[in-house]
């Protein structure tokens, strides 16, 4: 059974940089038939996609957030992470990483990590 | 304001039928793109409930079902449970912004 497990700090300053890490477990990260990408959620709000990564290198952002996104894939921890700088209170939100099983652009979330709520504020 | 629209509640009587709408547009949901479901209990992570319109991931129970028809999809709900109050998403996929879309989520009530 595929798990995905998010890490990171929970609090951060604002016009720092977030960092989160999804360790994958139950599965190879390494499978070239999945994306691996980041949804996040403000409290009482929807679900916003933010971006997915592939192993080919090929990723993909929401345009909103693309001048302060990198997701990166690191095959020898079997994990993938999200970096967001210069983040407001705006980008207070639980962030979820979550597997992407389908082709480019018809794909659909079949494992989410539990989620972690991260907080922007001094 | 979401490019996939979907009811902020429903509600139905316990053991009856409630449906959930996603109305796109002609450059998602109209456009042939699929259409998946997602289940959030509060709290939790949303859960894969309906992936290409009409496909259930085992474990799901055939109480619920998906639909589309033209740039709508609807996902069925027969039987209401006590547990299926909870809130409902749809997802897609947009060749104007070029990404993954998410509905804003229905609240389900079951009466």
């Amino acid at each position: 059974q595929v798990q995905l497990q998010e890490s990171g700090p929970g609090l951060v300053k604002p016009s720092q940089t977030l960092s989160l890490t999804c360790t994958v477990s139950g599965g190879s990260i390494s499978s070239g038939s999945y994306y691996w990408s980041w949804i996040r959620q403000p409290a009482g709000q929807g679900l916003e996609w933010i971006g997915r990564d592939h192993t080919s290198g090929s990723t993909n952002y929401i345009p909103s957030l693309r001048s302060r996104v990198t997701m990166s894939i690191d095959r020898s921890k079997n994990q993938f992470s999200l970096k967001l700088s210069s983040v407001t209170a705006a980008d207070t939100a639980v962030y979820y990483c979550a597997r992407a099983q389908g082709e480019n652009g018809w794909y659909y979330f079949d494992y989410w990590g539990q989620g972690i709520l991260v907080t922007v504020s001094s | 304001q979401s490019v996939l629209t979907q009811p902020p509640s429903v509600s139905g009587a316990s053991g009856q039928r409630v449906t959930v709408s996603c109305t796109g547009s002609s450059s998602n949901i109209g456009a042939g793109y699929a259409v998946h479901w997602y289940q959030q209990v509060p709290g939790t992570a949303p859960k894969l409930l309906i992936y290409d319109a009409t496909n259930r991931p085992s474990g799901v129970p055939d109480r619920f079902s998906g639909s589309r028809s033209g740039s709508t999809a609807s996902l069925a709900i027969t039987g209401l449970q006590a547990e299926d109050e909870v809130v409902y998403y749809c997802q897609s996929y947009d060749n104007v912004v070029a990404h993954v879309i998410f509905g804003g989520g229905t609240k389900l009530t079951v009466l």
